[in-house]
């Protein structure tokens, strides 16, 4: 039983293209989250969703939109994507945005290259 | 600015007890998190300290100083599994968590 699901594990797409990477928790939680993991491993939050609803949005460039069709999904669609685009892609879930918030269950991520 | 501040490499002996530290300046702060993240995988959640003091999970414990702004993770019994990178995360205001960098820890035999 996948807690927190990613599709596709890996992506590799040229410059340009759009694409769109899927999110699904099983967990019951209220709030989900989008991270960026460089080749660095610097990890950093892109997005949160608490019941739909935006509530964090970390400076990303327009290009990347996060959609949450309900609670139990966040997919995160890029257009014209770009070779700074090439990371690992991590979506998360916490039981709700306040306290709780600091426990937070993490998908396997997507493996996002950009040529 | 908000800032977390963690060593990038550390070295240990099977079996035996490491600490990594961690401090951090940031605008808001509900409380620390340790994350644990193997080559390839996924971070997944270790511990939290919200109040100051000592946290004991199995052989993993976290210590918090709030007026220091530090905090550290113990790992204690290393086992050569434990090889991962570590790191802090400051729970800054309601959804949002800032990661530190990483530490790197490799174990010996």
């Amino acid at each position: 039983d996948t807690a927190v699901s990613q599709t596709p594990k890996y992506l590799v797409t040229q410059m340009g293209n759009d694409k769109s990477i899927k999110c699904e928790q099983n967990l019951g939680h209220d709030t989900m989250y989008w991270y960026k993991q460089d080749s660095k491993k610097f990890l950093k939050i892109m997005f949160s969703y608490n019941n739909k609803e935006l509530i964090i949005n970390e400076t990303v460039p327009n290009r990347f939109s996060p959609k949450s069709p309900d609670k139990a999904h966040l997919n995160l669609h890029i257009n014209s994507l770009e070779l700074g685009d090439s990371a690992v892609y991590f979506c998360a879930s916490s039981q709700d945005g306040g306290p709780s918030s600091y426990e937070q269950y993490f998908g396997p991520g997507t493996r996002l290259t950009v040529t | 600015g908000q800032s977390l501040e963690q060593p990038s490499e550390v070295t240990a002996v099977e079996g035996a007890i490491v600490q990594i530290n961690c401090t951090y300046q940031t605008s808001g702060f509900y409380g620390l998190s340790w994350y644990q993240q193997h080559d390839g995988g996924a971070p997944t959640f270790l511990s939290y300290n919200a109040l100051d003091g000592l946290e004991e999970t199995g052989r993993f414990s976290s210590f918090l100083s709030r007026s220091d702004s530090y905090g550290y993770l113990l790992l204690q019994e290393l086992q050569m599994k434990d090889s991962a990178s570590y790191f802090c995360a400051v729970a800054s205001s309601a959804s949002k968590i800032i990661f530190g960098s990483g530490t790197r820890l490799s174990i010996r035999p």
